[in-house]
């Protein structure tokens, strides 16, 4: 069964320019999160995504944010990149995001904004 | 607020001896405890997690954690290190009502020395 999935791997970009993530998640998971990774603020949970609804949400700006297709694989928008959006976005899947379940996560795609 | 906090930044310890890696929450209702281990460039991967029954959980790669309610603790350990445990390390708490969103600690570093 092959792994959670995130493209790009790196991504450089400039301030004010927009950014878009992509997550495919394990076969028959539904749900997806995605994470922020910054050295010193551990993981910052950003949002997740069950059956293409957002169903939480956390404390980030209103220029984050993201979709969740039929096919349960899921994207993450970033507009008006700011220099501290550079971070490791790691994208995390479960089958149904349920309490107790373990999260799966993808190898991260590391953003660097200039 | 709900918080998750793990007190250091890096532990050393020689391969062969045991080691303790700390968590502390503080949360409403009852938790659901998780620790989960990044090595370089890549993804979290899930080590153990404690929902109810015996407070010691054995996990993962000889991993195990204890579950101390009064202490609010959830404390990472292993009888012997090896110097492939080298990763950074996290816990991560949900709690079972509202919004259900995990909160993950700073993490901390493990370096097992030769």
């Amino acid at each position: 069964k092959a792994g959670v999935t995130q493209t790009p791997r790196y991504l450089i970009k400039t301030r004010g320019q927009q950014v878009t993530l992509s997550c495919s998640p394990i076969s028959g998971h539904r749900s997806v999160s995605w994470y922020q990774q910054t050295p010193g603020q551990g993981l910052q949970f950003l949002f997740e995504y069950f059956s293409e609804t957002q169903r939480n949400k956390g404390n980030f700006p209103g220029r984050f944010s993201g979709r969740q297709f039929s096919n349960s694989r899921s994207e993450m928008n970033v507009s008006t990149l700011e220099l501290g959006d550079s971070a490791l976005y790691l994208c995390a899947s479960s089958h149904e995001g349920g309490v107790g379940e373990k999260l799966f996560f993808g190898s991260g795609t590391q953003l660097s904004v200039l | 607020a709900q918080s998750v906090a793990q007190p250091e930044d890096q532990v050393n310890v020689a391969e062969g001896n045991p080691l303790t890696v700390k968590c502390t929450y503080s949360v409403s209702g009852n938790p659901y405890l998780f620790w989960y281990v990044q090595y370089p460039n890549r993804g979290l991967q899930f080590l153990l997690k404690y929902i109810t029954g015996d407070n010691l959980v054995k996990g993962s790669y000889g991993f195990e954690a204890e579950f101390n309610k009064s202490q609010t603790s959830f404390h990472l350990k292993k009888p012997s290190a090896l110097v492939s445990d080298s990763a950074l390390y996290f816990c991560a708490v949900r709690v079972p009502s509202g919004t259900y969103k995990y909160i993950f600690g700073t993490g901390t570093r493990l370096k097992v020395l030769a």
